[in-house]
């Protein structure tokens, strides 16, 4: 099967800087993504990575060590509204390409 | 370009109720899926559609939940009867097809008590 790991809560200032951090197991890798979720709203499509590196877009950028099972969402500038849920997804052929997520990550952004 | 739409928004009923939730994809998209989401936790998911046919419902309880996508577009979700654990948001989301590196898009989801 496939198992996903994130921190639960995550508390930082406005202006500053955030990492949410997820770790994954699973058998055909076939792509990592990160969504964000309002409360009460749908999960909105953020950023997908494949390949090894960096991928950035605008002030956030998602990290993926396919080798390590790791990647990370990083949130620049960080501003009030950005305080949301942060959800991982792993995508694996071995099971059957289904996207499965992560418990999330709830960021809380204070002034 | 409309996104997912899903009715009803919210829903509550009593135990052993029945109860049904209808998504609209984006047109187009051949990939349907539906998921639970309890509070505080990531979407789980309950079936995979590729146009009409269920490629995974391996997660889905059997006994009491069922689902249809006549047509290879439109899909309803059944619960019959609802037990109280059955309380969540039942989230409908659609992609273009399975290719790697396509995101799925959620509907705004149908909140279901049950009381």
């Amino acid at each position: 099967g496939q198992n996903i790991d994130q921190p639960t809560e995550m508390t930082a200032t406005e202006g500053a800087i955030v990492q949410i951090n997820c770790t994954y197991q699973t058998s055909g890798f076939n792509g990592l993504f990160w969504y964000q979720q309002h409360a009460g709203e749908a999960p909105t499509f953020l950023s997908y990575n494949v390949l090894d590196g960096l991928e950035e877009k605008g002030r956030f950028s998602s990290f993926l060590s396919r080798s390590k099972g790791y990647s990370y969402l990083l949130l620049k500038e960080l501003q009030m509204k950005d305080s949301a849920s942060y959800l991982c997804a792993v995508r694996g052929v071995a099971a059957g390409n289904k996207l499965t997520f992560g418990g999330g990550t709830r960021v809380l952004v204070k002034p | 370009e409309a996104g997912v739409v899903q009715s009803p928004r919210y829903k509550i009923i009593e135990k052993k109720q029945p109860v049904a939730f209808w998504c609209n994809p984006i047109s187009g998209h051949n990939t349907l899926y539906w998921y639970l989401q309890n509070l505080g936790q990531g979407p789980e998911l309950l079936i995979r559609y590729e146009n009409e046919e269920a490629v995974d419902d391996s997660q889905l309880p059997k006994d009491r939940f069922s689902a249809e996508r006549l047509k290879g577009v439109d899909s309803t979700l059944k619960i019959q009867p609802a037990e109280l654990g059955d309380s969540a948001v039942y989230l409908c989301a659609s992609s273009p097809s399975l290719g790697p590196n396509t995101e799925a898009f959620f509907g705004q989801g149908t909140r279901l008590t049950v009381v």
